[in-house]
């Protein structure tokens, strides 16, 4: 059964801490994901990685930065949190390529993150 | 840049069919997709389209007009459990796994 997994559910930080959001998929996936979720907004991508230590922006990059030192893990960093960045985190991950079933993102629980 | 647009909400009856349309606007389309989240959940994958025409899975089907910029997915015999959020999104030919959300259409289903 397919898997992506998220560190945290619920996760509470004050403004100014830095954060670290953990998604660990099974899949052997090449393809990662960072989205957030907000209302009537819908999925705003921040940033996707498509092979180790290869990372592109996504459309709201700016306070957020990320790393992929493994296949399996890619971690979505705030390194100085604002009240502003409260929101649901979604980390997704799908194959690379152009064949049937690599457009299918599978996505993790969420992260719900409140900066106070 | 990329904008999508979908309706906020939509509501209809159990056994009905229904329709939640998404137009977009993209530099070099490639694929659009259809997801489906219900309230507290993940979102999951549904369809894909890359080409015109209509894609059927089960009671959902999914719409594609590439010289309209427009497509749709269709629910039929709807039941309450169908009662989610629903999201279009597309990809781009530069980079076709990268993928642009729309807003999302909530669907009410009532008895």
């Amino acid at each position: 059964d397919v898997k992506v997994t998220q560190s945290s559910r619920y996760l509470v930080k004050r403004t100014g801490e830095k954060v670290f959001l953990e998604c660990v998929q099974d899949m052997d996936h090449e393809n990662m994901f960072w989205y957030r979720q907000d209302p009537g907004l819908g999925l705003r991508l921040i940033y996707f990685s498509y092979d180790v230590k290869m990372k592109e922006k996504g459309d709201i990059p700016e306070g957020y930065s990320v790393s992929r030192e493994k296949k399996e893990r890619f971690s979505l960093i705030l390194e100085s949190a604002s009240t502003n960045q409260t929101s649901m985190y979604l980390c997704a991950s799908s194959s690379r390529g152009q064949g049937q079933g690599t457009y299918e993102q599978y996505f993790g629980p969420g992260t719900r993150l409140t900066v106070t | 840049g990329q904008s999508l647009e979908q309706p906020s909400e939509v509501t209809a009856v159990e056994g009905a069919i229904v329709q939640i349309n998404c137009t977009y606007q993209t530099s070099g389309f490639y694929g659009l997709s259809w997801y489906q989240q219900h309230d507290g959940g993940a979102p999951t994958f549904l369809s894909y389209n890359a080409l015109d025409g209509l894609e059927e899975t089960g009671r959902f089907s999914s719409f594609l007009s590439r010289s309209d910029s427009y497509g749709y997915l269709l629910l039929q015999e709807l039941q309450m459990k169908d009662s989610a959020s629903y999201f279009c999104a597309v990809s781009e030919q530069y980079n076709f796994n990268k993928f642009y959300f729309g807003s999302g259409t909530k669907l009410n289903v009532k008895p």
